[in-house]
């Protein structure tokens, strides 16, 4: 088992709450990744981080934020929720030196729901 | 940009018979790596088995193994003496070596619904 962690596990909230979910890992990886996983399963890389106080948008234009401060923590907030967010997020972790070459490890996933 | 296709949407199998699931990729790099990971309902999205796309011979992870053709930029999974427990969406993935600082999250296919027929 993985140790990444993701709460919570499912989330139904109302249009224009702020909302943040978590992700913390505990195997000091310095690498940290949030995908998008839509309906029909596809995944899209939406935000990452190489450490702390590192984070870069990815390659789905998302409107929600991240921030890392600490190695093993790596939270997504959405300002104001809309059903359009309405998917569900993975978190993801992996190692970080010159030319890596490991496998990324997953969180158990948020679903989210906004109505 | 990457793409990954995976041309199955969904799969079905006996109990102990054997499936492959197919990939192809589009990529202009020469090195890179590629995956397939495992996702069963309502769980955790797990690696199955990777390959380095500089070394030629194939991946093998007990009952997985890969057929790696590079130069089709294909990468299709086979599992053999397929059980109950390997019922999931299976995700084929592609990373680029990237320099320190670069991008290098994956790209992954759409993946292949896998059901095993008792």
């Amino acid at each position: 088992e993985a140790d990444i962690y993701q709460t919570p596990r499912y989330l139904v909230i109302g249009t224009g709450k702020k909302i943040t979910l978590e992700c913390s890992q505990t195997m000091g990886h310095d690498k940290m990744y949030w995908y998008q996983q839509d309906p029909g399963m596809e995944l899209h890389l939406i935000h990452y981080s190489y450490g702390v106080n590192s984070t870069e948008k990815g390659d789905l234009s998302s409107e929600s934020t991240v921030s890392r401060i600490r190695t093993e923590h790596f939270p997504l907030t959405l300002e104001s929720a809309r059903p359009s967010h309405t998917s569900q997020y993975l978190c993801a972790s992996s190692e970080f030196f010159e030319g890596a070459r490991t496998e990324a490890f997953f969180g158990q996933g948020t679903r989210l729901t906004v109505v | 940009a990457q793409t990954v296709t995976q041309s199955q949407p969904e799969m079905s199998v006996q109990e102990a018979e054997t499936v492959t699931l197919s990939c192809t990729y589009d990529t202009s790099e020469s090195d890179y790596y590629l995956f397939w990971y495992k996702q069963p309902p309502s769980r955790q999205m797990i690696l199955v088995i990777r390959q380095e796309a500089y070394k030629q011979q194939n991946a093998t992870e007990n009952r997985f193994s890969v057929n790696f053709q590079k130069a089709a930029k294909s990468f299709s999974l086979k599992i053999s003496d397929s059980q109950l427990g390997d019922a999931a969406m299976y995700f084929c993935a592609y990373r680029k070596l990237e320099p320190l600082g670069g991008a290098d999250g994956l790209t992954f296919g759409k993946g292949t619904h896998l059901i095993i027929q008792p």
